[in-house]
């Protein structure tokens, strides 16, 4: 089975702070995506790569960064946390190939106070 | 861009059959992907669409239309476990990306 592992499920943190969320997959995917949740908006995807220190800016990308110096890990970074950056953010992996679902990580719930 | 719609919310009783509607107007239209998503849990792939049609997956099935952006999730012999929330999710560009709905929250009643 897939496994996509976010490194923290609850985390808080105060407004200004630098932080990291982790997300790794064990499948070899190519694609990985962070998302995030948020009530009546749904999933709105941040940053996505499609290879190693490839990156592509999605729909909300203000505000974050992200990196990828290997296959399996991709990392979002929020550089200076604020208040309207509290959410549920979602990683996941794909094949990116036709016809292939992306796999999500358990997800990361943030709180800047 | 995206613009993906479907119901906010939908209420059906244990044992009947919904479906749930989605409309999509996308460039580099790619697959038409269907999660379900509980509560506090991260979304859980159900099916998928690519070409015209339904296909079926046990209890559930999913209908694509590509010419008039439409698909629809159709759930039969609901049990309470079906409570979540569906999501409707287009793939672009050989799946490089995907792009979700808000999501339909689906209230089965006993």
């Amino acid at each position: 089975d897939v496994k996509v592992t976010q490194s923290s499920r609850y985390l808080v943190k105060r407004t200004g702070e630098k932080v990291f969320l982790e997300c790794v997959q064990d499948m070899d995917h190519e694609n990985m995506f962070w998302y995030r949740q948020d009530p009546g908006l749904g999933l709105r995807l941040i940053y996505f790569s499609y290879d190693v220190k490839m990156k592509e800016k999605g729909d909300i990308p203000e505000g974050y960064s992200v990196s990828r110096e290997k296959k399996e890990r991709f990392s979002l970074i929020l550089e200076s946390a604020s208040t309207n950056q509290t959410s549920m953010y979602l990683c996941a992996s794909s094949l990116g190939q036709a016809n292939t679902e992306a796999f999500f990580g358990q997800g990361t719930r943030l709180t800047v106070v | 861009g995206q613009n993906i719609d479907q119901p906010t919310e939908m209420t059906a009783t244990e044992g009947a059959i919904v479906q749930i509607n989605c409309t999509y107007q996308t460039s580099g239209f790619n697959g038409l992907f269907w999660y379900q998503q509980h509560a506090g849990e991260a979304p859980t792939f159900l099916s998928y669409n690519v070409l015209d049609g339904l296909e079926e997956k046990g209890r559930f099935s999913s209908f694509l239309s590509r010419s008039k952006g439409y698909s629809y999730l159709l759930l039969k012999e609901l049990q309470m476990k079906d409570s979540a929330s569906y999501l409707c999710a287009v793939g672009e560009y050989n799946f490089n990306k995907f792009y979700f709905g808000s999501g339909t929250k689906l209230n089965v009643k006993p």
